[in-house]
């Protein structure tokens, strides 16, 4: 089965810089999708930014970017400018066809 | 444009007693899941289903139930409820790319 790890279970960062999230994932699939997905305190899952396994480039939404390690088996979230709105919990999550596990989180407070 | 709907949303039942968790999505995404999320934790997989009439135990299934009779529908069936299923739990759907989630249901059993 596949496992995602988030080695961050807190992370704290100054209004208007940058944070980067970590997850790792281990799979023997070559075709897959990671996601980084935001939870605020209301629980409802907001999807962040989506990542296909057989792009080689980078995903990028607006502030947020990731930065995609296949062989490494990594996928980092890039925060700019953090916001206060920011604070909440960060799910790294994989994707392969009928199968989607999830980290255990990380949860951000931006401060002001 | 409803996406995937949840039912309820609270909860609470007694040690024992059965319950039944709806979902329905309207999307027509062959792929649907139930995780169950505990306070400060992730999501654990229960069942997911990759079609009408096919469905899969995930990580965490003891004590629950799916079926999956329509492309649309996908309930969750907890029996005998035990406080260890006290959790929020969410349904959500995908047609390959995308995960689409439903707002959960807060259930606690006392």
């Amino acid at each position: 089965a596949q496992t995602v790890t988030q080695s961050q279970p807190e992370m704290s960062v100054q209004e208007a810089e940058t944070v980067t999230l970590s997850c790792t994932y281990d799979t023997s699939e070559n075709n897959y999708y990671l996601f980084w997905y935001k939870q605020p305190p209301s629980r409802q899952m907001i999807l962040v930014i989506r990542q296909e396994a057989y792009k080689q480039q980078n995903a990028t939404e607006n502030r947020f970017s990731v930065n995609f390690q296949k062989a490494a088996k990594s996928f980092s979230l890039k925060i700019s400018d953090s916001q206060l709105g920011d604070t909440a919990m960060y799910f790294c999550a994989f994707m392969e066809v009928g199968d989607m596990r999830f980290g255990a989180g990380t949860r951000l407070t931006v401060k002001p | 444009n409803a996406g995937v709907t949840q039912t309820p949303k609270f909860r609470i039942l007694k040690i024992g007693q059965s319950m039944t968790l709806q979902c329905t999505q309207d999307m027509n995404h062959n792929y649907m899941y139930w995780y169950r999320q505990d306070p400060g934790m992730g999501l654990k997989l229960i069942y997911y289903s990759v079609g009408a009439g096919i469905t899969d135990k995930g990580e965490v299934p003891n004590g629950y139930n799916v079926s999956r009779s329509t492309t649309e529908d996908f309930p969750l069936r907890l029996e005998l409820a035990a406080p260890s299923q006290t959790s929020v739990y969410f349904c959500a759907s995908t047609a390959g790319n995308t995960i689409y989630f439903g707002e959960g249901s807060w259930l606690t059993v006392v």
